[in-house]
């Protein structure tokens, strides 16, 4: 992998389904990988900034690992309510050019109907 | 805590013409990097700025450009529009030295070119 992927690009669950999607990047040279969260009209919001093999982070229902090994990272998200209808991203430092830039995944629309 | 601000929000300009967008970070944070989104393409790193020097680069023509001034504002400027530079353009704010912290972000200033 040569870039930031993640999926499934769209998802639509039911309240009170909980769901998951993957973020994948290059394993070597891994620096930090972030996960976002974009709500229609809003900015984008940190999530969590994970950074060693092994990682889980918690905030509420959403939780996230990370495999800097096999280079993927899982967003879950338990009991979905309809607020947490919004485009998940993920985004790590790749090489360009000499530098590591930011590059972003395209994102996972998540829609949580009641 | 005051969160990132842009101006403007909106902006229509024609073709050739150039523009410049502002943007104020949350106070204490030195470092400021744009971002332009599209449907095509996803979020796209355009530059970092830290203390007045632009610290990374993105994968850009040279009709872009920012600046970042003694109190951490940054301006991004576009020259010599094109129908394709419509786009969402986000700016978001670090606290820290490390290039890979975790960023907030403002609203966007959403720039149509005709």
């Amino acid at each position: 992998i040569l870039n930031v992927e993640q999926s499934p690009q769209s998802l639509h669950v039911q309240e009170g389904d909980s769901t998951n999607f993957t973020c994948s990047f290059p394993s070597s040279n891994f620096y930090a990988l972030h996960w976002y969260r974009w709500e229609t009209a809003k900015s984008p919001e940190a999530l969590f900034v994970m950074t060693l093999n092994g990682d889980e982070k918690k905030k509420g229902r959403i939780s996230a690992t990370l495999n800097t090994k096999e280079g993927y990272s899982y967003l879950y998200i338990k009991g979905s309510q309809p607020e947490d209808s919004a485009t998940y991203l993920c985004a790590c430092p790749l090489p360009s050019g000499g530098s590591y830039i930011p590059t972003f995944g395209r994102g996972t629309s998540l829609i949580v109907h009641p | 805590k005051a969160g990132v601000t842009q101006t403007p929000r909106y902006l229509i300009k024609t073709r050739g013409q150039q523009v410049t967008l502002s943007c104020s970070p949350i106070s204490g944070h030195r470092s400021v990097s744009w971002y332009q989104q599209t449907p095509g393409q996803g979020l796209q790193f355009l530059f970092e700025y830290f203390s007045e020097t632009q610290r990374n680069k993105g994968n850009f023509p040279g009709r872009f450009s920012g600046r970042q001034f003694s109190n951490s504002r940054s301006e991004m400027n576009v020259s010599t529009l094109e129908l394709g530079d419509s786009a969402l353009y986000l700016c978001a704010s670090s606290p820290g030295t490390d290039s890979y912290n975790e960023q907030f972000f403002g609203p966007g200033t959403r720039l149509t070119v005709l």
